[in-house]
């Protein structure tokens, strides 16, 4: 199945610093999701964005969808030891079936 | 509200040993259904997904099977583990929206 290109693989930190990840692929979507997974758990659905261009906000996090549709990107503001983990942005262009990304893995150094 | 169930959490099987992992969800009617594996490399590779009762289409062919015997239940099986289906396996779910929701997981290690 089609990967999506996610960068960076990994980011080390400093609390209270922003973060910056993005997500590419060489398909048009109508759909980008971002999850955020801890260890040992299923991925959380953080946001979802339906329409190019669109922003949207959860909190310190705020994704937007890519005027090109080929693209995604996801900001957290003020990082806190509590965003450790693995970040997962999932494309479709169905609704139905998803292809994921290889994941960003975010440590917070306190 | 809806939620996902995986069971077990947790299966340590051995080599040539029979595998069935269940997925329930509930507070929901006729959801999407799909299981995935994420390997140590954190990618998550789609396995299955149904799209209604006895409804199954596969993404990759492997010695894993799927059925859906019932709306809200997804079973993934095996006659005869491989030390490479070792891995954590998601159950995810998802009706009416373009979305995806996971479960919790069941981590399978085969020695």
């Amino acid at each position: 199945g089609q990967q999506l290109n996610q960068s960076p693989q990994s980011m080390f930190i400093q609390e209270g610093e922003d973060v910056s990840m993005n997500c590419t692929s060489s398909s048009i979507f109508n759909t980008w999701l971002w999850y955020k997974q801890d260890p040992g758990e299923g991925p959380v659905l953080l946001i979802a964005l339906y329409k190019a261009g669109e922003l949207t906000s959860n909190g310190r996090l705020t994704a937007q969808f890519g005027i090109t549709r080929k693209d995604s990107f996801l900001n957290i503001s003020a990082s806190i030891p509590s965003d450790v983990g693995i970040y997962f942005c999932a494309g479709s262009n169905t609704g139905n079936q998803f292809y994921f990304g290889t994941g960003t893995s975010l440590t917070v150094i306190p | 509200s809806q939620t996902i169930h995986q069971w077990p959490a947790t299966l340590v099987q051995p080599v040539g040993s029979p595998l069935s992992l269940e997925c329930t969800v509930e507070g929901t009617s006729n959801p999407n259904l799909y299981w995935y594996r994420q390997a140590a490399g954190r990618g998550l590779q789609l396995l299955f997904y149904s799209v209604g009762i006895g409804q199954i289409s596969s993404e990759v062919p492997q010695n894993l099977s799927a059925s859906r015997p019932q709306d809200r239940q997804f079973i993934l099986s095996s006659k005869k583990l491989l030390l490479s289906d070792s891995g954590f396996y998601l159950c995810a779910w998802n009706a009416g929206i373009e979305t995806q929701y996971f479960g919790p997981g069941t981590r399978l290690l085969v020695l």
